[in-house]
């Protein structure tokens, strides 16, 4: 692994269903973060962990869970899928504190029908 | 609130110089970043600017004041390559990243 992974790179999944959606980094970053990006609306921040054991709302948590068990994992659910979820997915990580310069994953493009 | 304003979308031409601009309304300030996306790619980074002034790396430049919460991205030579969107983001108080929606660089011939 170099960088920051994320599984999967696609996905397409019935309403109601549950997700989880992958993200992994060789870096040691302390901090990591969940984007979804949609058209015209740019980055918007889902969760983050500033420190494994740790995490944080952001601005459109709702729908989703976080956990951050070790430094190098931070998977996001989504417990029960709904069509407004279908987004493209971007995990980052950054060292912290007063570094707050992101590293970004591939990305996850997910479909809700 | 907070808030980040870029235009939407902008064109320019090969070989020629851009110029996009970034205002921002955020609680405190802490630095502020440009990315740049390419579609359907994941945003890397450009540049980053926390003093007031001029920040020149190669064909980028990056400019900030503070004191009017206004940045800019200058790019020189331009070449098709750099058709992507740019993306300027803020540290705020909390030391979190505030996002803007993005600027459309289409790049002709």
């Amino acid at each position: 692994i170099a960088g920051i992974t994320q599984a999967p790179t696609s996905q397409i999944l019935a309403a109601g269903r549950r997700m989880t959606l992958r993200c992994t980094q060789d870096m040691r970053h302390n901090a990591m973060y969940w984007y979804r990006q949609d058209l015209g609306l740019g980055l918007r921040l889902i969760h983050y962990s500033n420190t494994a054991g740790t995490t944080g709302k952001g601005e459109v948590p709702d729908g989703y869970s976080v956990s951050r068990a070790n430094t190098d994992d931070f998977p996001l659910t989504l417990a029960s899928a709904v069509p407004s979820q279908t987004s493209v997915y971007f995990c980052a990580s950054s060292r912290g504190g007063d570094d707050n310069e992101q590293f970004f994953g591939p990305g996850t493009r997910l479909t809700v029908l | 609130g907070q808030n980040i304003d870029q235009p939407t979308e902008m064109t320019a031409t090969e070989g020629a110089i851009v110029q996009i601009n970034c205002t921002y309304q955020t609680s405190g300030f802490n630095g502020l970043f440009w990315y740049q996306q390419h579609a359907g790619e994941a945003p890397t980074f450009l540049s980053y600017n926390v003093l007031d002034g001029l920040e020149e790396k190669g064909r980028f430049s990056s400019f900030l004041s503070r004191s009017k919460g206004y940045s800019y991205l200058l790019l020189k030579e331009l070449q098709m390559k750099d058709s992507a969107s740019y993306l300027c983001a803020v540290i705020d108080s909390n030391y979190q990243l505030i996002w803007g929606a993005g600027t459309k660089l289409i790049i002709k011939p």
